[in-house]
């Protein structure tokens, strides 16, 4: 079955630092891969999506990421940070499995940007 | 861009009761529609896949018997928790995906409260 690893729960950065949020899944076929952010009291909102093509993907927001697949890692990176990037951070892995294509989430990032 | 609806997006019902919870896709067809829970400060757990006109999928430890889903037409599917109890309390949020592509959008999500 397919998993999705995140590695930090909890990130704590000050303003203007660099971000890297890792996420690592398990699964050997073709797969689709997601950020998700979700603001305090919102509803989740798409970052980026690699489907297919350059692993680099860049996202809303200044973020980007970048599929490896020797590694099955897609880490989320954005250069400098600001205090409205405090949020929840998903990463998502679409991929094959029983009754069709599912999208499966990782256990998310807290994310805490101090002004 | 593609908009999914829930309704209601807050629900208070009584132990024993049933709720239903409504996903639409507002402006595409949803042949594959998607619901999960996400319990406070936690991920999103997917419970079951669902495809117009065919029976759910569920996730393992997911009981098809107290979590109904039907999915009638290409822009509707519900979600009816039946018997609720207080542990039944979560974030309910559901998925569609179109056709063509294997990007899902995301409801707002349906807040349950069960006393």
């Amino acid at each position: 079955a397919q998993s999705v690893s995140q590695h930090n729960h909890h990130v704590i950065l000050s303003e203007a630092a660099s971000l890297e949020l890792g996420c690592n899944y398990s699964y050997g076929g073709t797969v689709n891969l997601f950020w998700y952010v979700q603001y305090p009291g919102q509803h989740l909102q798409l970052l980026l999506k690699y489907f297919s093509g350059d692993p680099l993907v860049k996202g809303i927001k200044g973020f980007e990421a970048e599929f490896i697949k020797s590694k099955f890692s897609f880490n989320l990176r954005k250069p400098s940070v600001q205090w409205s990037d405090t949020a929840e951070y998903f990463c998502a892995v679409n991929a094959l499995g029983a009754g069709g294509f599912k999208t499966i989430f990782g256990a998310g990032t807290r994310l805490f940007v101090k002004a | 861009g593609a908009v999914v609806s829930q309704h209601p997006s807050w629900v208070i019902c009584k132990s024993g009761t049933s709720v239903k919870i409504e996903c639409r896709s507002l402006d595409f067809q949803a042949t594959t529609m998607f619901w999960y829970r996400q319990f406070p400060k936690q991920s999103l757990m997917l419970m079951a896949t669902s495809n117009e006109g065919s029976k759910a999928t569920y996730e393992q430890g997911v009981e098809k018997d107290k979590f109904l889903i039907n999915h009638a037409s290409l822009t509707l599917s519900t979600l009816t928790v039946t018997s609720a109890h207080p542990e039944d309390s979560s974030f309910y949020i559901c998925s569609a995906r179109g056709t063509s592509t294997y990007e899902q959008y995301f409801g707002p999500g349906t807040r349950l409260t069960v006393t």
